[in-house]
């Protein structure tokens, strides 16, 4: 079982439609959680950041995360074809001497 | 400017030849990252450092060197190059001391020829 893992689509919707990225990890000690963004050939560059159970929002994103089960959730409202990239859920364990452990990613397509 | 530079952004090189790649940041944070990313296979961490005496292996860090020169430089070091080395590299930063986020390069996308 990976650490860390993602579907790795691509998740076509349409404009303006929800998108919704799901996470699941296998380290119970998991204590921080990212969701980067990542546009072909570029850099990973961080979304949201969620370290207790429940949602935080900020703007058109929101993220969930349920430690009881293990997983953590993105969803983009109103998306646009410009969210389409490539979407990377990232956890970091003290188990692990704090080291961040990514998914493959998962990409998403936002049809016009 | 930048927080976090790569230098080359991109280079293309034989099998066997050496070649470093070089990170430096200005965001003051004392951990820093180096990662390869194959297309399909995430990101891939291949060595770190939580400060500059710190210095630790990753999960594929076989075939690579780093040296921490400073605390605003990390380099990362292909003795001799192979071609499955082809990759896109990224340098990374983080506060640590709980703060995890970590801030990326721009890239050097390697090709060993």
């Amino acid at each position: 079982q990976k650490e860390v893992e993602q579907n790795s689509g691509p998740l076509s919707v349409p404009e303006g439609a929800i998108a919704s990225l799901n996470c699941t990890y296998s380290d119970r000690g998991s204590q921080s959680f990212f969701w980067y963004r990542q546009y072909s050939g570029k850099s990973p560059e961080l979304i949201m950041s969620i370290y207790s159970n429940g949602d935080k929002e900020d703007g058109r994103f929101t993220a969930q995360l349920n430690k009881a089960s293990q997983y953590v959730s993105l969803l983009i409202r109103d998306s646009q074809p410009s969210d389409s990239a490539t979407y990377l859920c990232a956890v970091t364990s003290y188990n692990q001497g704090g080291k961040l452990i990514f998914g493959q990613g998962t990409e998403l397509s936002v049809k016009p | 400017d930048a927080d976090v530079t790569q230098t080359p952004r991109n280079r293309i090189t034989k099998t066997g030849k050496r070649i470093m790649l070089e990170c430096s940041q200005t965001k003051g944070h004392d951990r820093m990252y180096w990662y390869r990313q194959d297309p399909g296979l995430g990101l891939q961490l291949i060595y770190y450092s939580f400060d500059v005496k710190d210095i630790n292996k990753g999960e594929i860090s076989d075939g690579y060197s780093v040296s921490r020169q400073a605390q605003a430089k990390f380099s990362l070091s292909l003795e001799s190059a192979i071609p499955n080395q082809t990759a896109l590299y990224f340098c990374a930063t983080s506060v640590g001391q709980g703060l995890d986020t970590q801030y990326f390069g721009p890239g050097t996308r390697l090709t060993v020829l």
